[in-house]
């Protein structure tokens, strides 16, 4: 069963805008981990934070975790039309496996 | 700098046949796994490898084998094909509690 569930299922935003999307897990974790899936394409790796962590960034990137409602979220600033691809988050129990949630489409519009 | 394929890139095949997906990185990373991708399910994990001769089974294995004879190499068989392993395919490498890195996946549509 998926751990994580991303929320909303679709985003569409103006370029420059921000997006935001969100995670919810169900179990205690190690750490959890953002990708991204351009059309076509495997996942790649934007962002780990670790279960004792509340906020990260890189570059336009930042994401908070909030393990007491166990929950985070992805906010990209001033977005590009590059930035339209699937976003998925997934966590680690501790156990070196990940559990994906079905994703966050965002399309950038120019 | 090839780091992980997946070959081949697009299969089709008809129910009942064994078909073998391939995996090959060249990290020696000695975690190594497989996904699928269904529309409304994300990644959901078949298998996975922590070494070389050491494997597991994942959220949905039924149907499906592998192997790990050597650090770099991952096959995934489906040993008699059915329509509802059409899907995409996706093979990893990871370190332990680091992030994974993914190949671009195998698109199979068995008929």
């Amino acid at each position: 069963s998926q751990q994580g569930e991303e929320d909303p299922q679709a985003l569409s935003i103006q370029e420059g805008e921000n997006a935001t999307m969100n995670c919810s897990y169900k179990t205690s974790i190690n750490n959890l981990q953002w990708y991204r899936q351009n059309s076509g394409r495997g996942l790649v790796h934007l962002i780990l934070i670790r279960s004792n962590e509340r906020e990260k960034h890189s570059g336009r990137l930042r994401v908070t975790l909030d393990t007491s409602k166990k929950s985070s979220s992805l906010l990209i600033t001033a977005s590009r039309a590059a930035d339209t691809a699937s976003y998925f988050c997934a966590t680690d129990a501790n156990d070196y496996k990940l559990s994906f949630g079905a994703g966050t489409t965002v399309t950038v519009r120019a | 700098d090839a780091g992980i394929t997946q070959s081949p890139r697009y299969k089709i095949t008809e129910t009942g046949r064994q078909v073998t997906l391939m995996c090959h990185q060249t990290w020696s990373h000695s975690y190594m796994f497989w996904y699928r991708q269904d529309l409304g399910h994300g990644l959901r994990l078949i298998y996975y490898s922590a070494a070389a001769d050491i494997t597991d089974k994942g959220e949905v294995p039924d149907g499906y084998v592998v192997s790990r004879s050597k650090t770099e190499n991952f096959p995934l068989t489906l040993e008699s094909a059915t329509r509802s392993q059409t899907s995409v395919y996706f093979c990893a490498t990871g370190t332990g509690n680091q992030p994974q890195h993914f190949g671009d996946g195998t698109r199979l549509s068995i008929l």
